[in-house]
């Protein structure tokens, strides 16, 4: 079976401050994908980042990045520079390839900007 | 605009009338699935869909149908809803194989049950 875990319902954190999500997932496949979703409150459904499992580098895309640790199944996401807009929901999630590409989503952090 | 298109965007209805939640994408995607959003439990998948015709049980199909007769729709049916049911439903689609792994969701259905 495959699980996802966002350990942290709620966090906050200042304006322009840096703050990280963590995720843990357990699985035996070692052909998969990680990623980050935000939901706001529109909630729409928005891709932030996505790691590829095979990849040691860790990924990045402007202020979000990843710390990948394969060996102790991590996903953790970093938001530097927070702004307003990064107030959501985030999802961890992990998918197995070639099973309809289904998604293993986490149960969420709820990020709260504060101005 | 590429796009996956949910209808309606919020429904009230009575337990036991049968209903239809429409999902479209306009991307030619072969992978279609429906999620259902719940608070303390994430996305959990419904069914799922790998081409036309093509569908399997995701991880919570209980209660729910679907069909795949065209490769741009993928509707969700609840023949005999049940206040349990209550929840905020997300339809997705993606192309298989490893380089395109994103999925696109769509812009999710309020359902409430009474």
């Amino acid at each position: 079976a495959q699980t996802v875990t966002q350990s942290q319902p709620e966090m906050s954190v200042q304006e322009a401050e840096t703050v990280t999500l963590s995720c843990t997932y357990d699985t035996s496949e070692n052909n998969y994908y990680l990623f980050w979703y935000k939901q706001p409150p529109s909630r729409q459904m928005i891709l932030v980042i996505r790691q590829e499992a095979y990849k040691q580098q860790n990924a990045t895309e402007n202020r979000f990045s990843v710390n990948f640790q394969k060996a102790a199944k991590s996903f953790s996401l970093k938001i530097s520079d927070s702004q307003l807009g990064d107030t959501a929901m985030y999802f961890c999630a992990f998918i197995r390839l070639n099973t309809g590409n289904q998604f293993y989503f986490g149960t969420g952090t709820s990020l709260t900007v504060i101005p | 605009e590429a796009q996956v298109t949910q209808n309606p965007r919020y429904l009230i209805t009575v337990t036991g009338k049968k209903l239809t939640v429409t999902c479209s994408q306009n991307m030619n995607h072969e992978y279609m699935s429906w999620y259902r959003q719940d608070p303390g439990l994430g996305l959990r998948q419904i069914y799922y869909s790998m081409n036309v015709e093509v569908t399997d049980k995701g991880d919570v199909p209980e209660g729910y149908k679907v069909s795949r007769k065209e490769k741009r729709n993928f509707p969700l049916i609840l023949e005999s809803p049940s206040p349990n049911q209550t929840s905020l439903y997300f339809c997705a689609s993606s192309l298989p194989g490893a380089m395109n792994t994103e999925a696109f969701f769509g812009q999710g259905t309020r359902l409430t049950v009474v």
